[in-house]
C-alpha cells in the first residue's frame, strides 16, 4: 500500500532563514508527487507537483522540490523563508500513469512556524 | 481562480443526529471527493465520485456515509448516525477531465459531534 512520511512534525526558522522539509513515500510504481500548503484559516492549495521529466520541480512563492527516485524522496526546499510562509505544509503522492485514480494519500503534515 | 466552495464552515452535532456536509465544486469538473482530517492525524481520503457513482471509497467509508449530486452543482456528504470519532475537518475537492490529478480542495468544514 502506499504511505507517506513526513519526519519533521514542528519546524520553526527565522525570517531568512533556509528551508527543508523532508518527505518519503512508499509504493512500487510510478507516481505523481505534490506538496500542498495551509495557510491558517484558509483551504489546501498545491505548491507544486511532479509527475515526470525535471526531478527539480519550482512551485510558487519561491518553492522548489526534489523526486530522487532512488530514495523514494520528494523534499520541499525553500532558500530564504518569510513569516507569511508560516503554514502547515503536505506531502501527498497518487499513483501515476493509467493507474491513476485522483486518489492522494497524505503525510501527517509539518507545521512551519517562521518568527520575524 | 475558480474555488470550491464549503457549507457550512463549522458544525456541531449531537452524537446519533444526521449531518450533511455540502460543497460546490468548480463547475466544469468532472471529479468530486471528500477527505477528512482528525485533529493531528493525517488527511485521509473518504470517496471519490465520477459520473454519478463512487468511483473509490475507504475502509472509513462505511454505510454510515454516503455521497450525492443531487443537481449538478453540489456535493454532498451525509452522515446517517454521527459517532463521536467523526469529529474531524471534512474537505471536499475536485478535479478535471484532463487534470484528474490536480485536486482543489474546499476551505473545510469543521464538524463537532457531542
Amino acid at each position: 500500500a502506499q504511505s507517506v512520511s513526513q519526519h519533521n512534525h514542528h519546524v520553526i526558522l527565522s525570517e531568512a532563514a533556509s528551508l527543508e522539509l523532508g518527505c518519503n513515500y512508499s509504493y512500487g510504481g510510478t507516481v505523481n508527487l505534490f506538496w500542498y500548503v495551509q495557510y491558517p484559516g484558509q483551504h489546501l492549495q498545491l505548491l507544486l507537483k511532479y509527475f515526470s521529466g525535471d526531478p527539480l520541480v519550482k512551485g510558487i512563492k519561491g518553492f522548489e522540490a526534489e523526486f530522487i527516485k532512488s530514495k523514494f524522496s520528494f523534499n520541499l526546499r525553500k532558500p530564504s523563508v518569510q513569516w507569511s510562509d508560516t503554514a502547515e505544509y503536505f506531502c501527498a503522492v497518487n499513483a501515476g500513469g493509467s493507474s491513476n485514480t485522483g486518489k492522494l494519500i497524505f503525510g501527517q503534515g509539518t507545521t512551519l512556524q517562521v518568527k520575524p | 481562480e475558480p474555488e470550491v466552495t464549503q457549507t457550512p464552515s463549522h458544525q456541531v452535532t449531537q452524537m446519533g443526529q444526521e449531518v450533511i456536509l455540502r460543497c460546490v465544486p468548480i463547475s466544469n469538473h468532472l471529479y468530486f471527493y471528500w477527505y477528512r482530517q482528525i485533529l493531528g492525524q493525517k488527511v485521509e481520503f473518504l470517496v471519490s465520485f465520477y459520473n454519478n457513482e463512487i468511483s473509490e471509497k475507504s475502509e472509513i467509508f462505511d454505510d454510515q456515509f454516503s455521497v450525492e449530486r443531487p443537481d449538478g452543482s453540489n456535493f454532498t456528504l451525509k452522515i446517517r448516525s454521527t459517532k463521536l470519532e467523526d469529529s474531524a475537518m471534512y474537505f471536499c475537492a475536485s478535479s478535471g477531465r484532463t487534470t484528474r490529478e490536480k485536486l482543489f480542495f474546499g476551505s473545510g468544514t469543521q464538524l463537532s459531534v457531542l
